[in-house]
């Protein structure tokens, strides 16, 4: 059975910092693996798609890798903002179609 | 990109009704969607993969008289959560997969979720 883990859980920066988020997850055989934001109480937003035979997939001030055989993926955010302030979530999926999803990153940006 | 939508956002309801979700897959067909609960301060957990003109796979844990999913066409699938007890208070998200991209099962879209509160 997959596993996702997120660490830190929690994490608070100020304004500018860059930082990495980290996903470690137990099944390598694994189809592609998603990055998502989400608000309190709102809904998903992808971030990042990397599929397994990528390395690596960059948006704006985000750049997310994947090390599939040793089941590690990290999501760099660079120049942290307030408005970065959520809960970030991994998510494994299989070629079934399934996710697995971590517990989650709650990150804080200060001004 | 895709989208997908839920109706509705947010319902309360009394314990012992049943509620209806609706998750629409706007511009594209998705032959699979999945449904998807998170209790506060957790993660999305699978409920249940739903088919088009098939039976829902539910997860292991997850009760399939009380979670009725209804996948009746390839833009629409239903979660009615029967005789809902406060217990079933959460946060249901569902997803859609595009076919064609990325693979066989593409990628996933998430819809906005919706809250239900069972008093």
């Amino acid at each position: 059975k997959q596993e996702v883990t997120q660490i830190p859980a929690a994490l608070s920066v100020p304004e500018g910092e860059n930082l990495v988020l980290n996903c470690s997850f137990t099944d390598s055989a694994i189809y592609n693996l998603q990055w998502f934001r989400q608000d309190p109480g709102k809904g998903l937003t992808s971030l990042l798609l990397i599929q397994s035979s990528q390395r690596e997939q960059t948006s704006g001030r985000l750049n997310a890798s994947l090390d599939k055989s040793s089941g590690r993926s990290t999501l760099y955010i660079a120049a942290s903002q307030p408005g970065d302030s959520a809960t970030y979530l991994c998510a494994v999926n299989t070629n079934a179609g399934k996710s697995t999803f971590g517990d989650g990153t709650t990150l804080t940006v200060k001004p | 990109g895709a989208v997908v939508s839920q109706h509705p956002s947010r319902v309360i309801c009394k314990s012992g009704t049943s509620v209806k979700i609706e998750c629409r897959s706007l511009d594209f067909q998705a032959t699979t969607m999945f449904w998807y609960r998170q209790f506060p301060k957790q993660s999305l957990m699978l409920m249940a993969t739903s088919n088009e003109g098939s039976k829902a796979t539910y997860e292991q844990g997850v009760e399939k008289d009380k979670f009725l999913i209804n996948h009746a066409s390839l833009t629409l699938s239903t979660l009615t959560v029967t005789s809902a007890h406060p217990e079933d208070s959460s946060f249901y998200i569902c997803s859609a997969v595009a076919p064609g991209q990325g693979g066989p099962f593409g990628t996933q879209y998430f819809g906005p979720g919706t809250r239900l509160t069972v008093l």
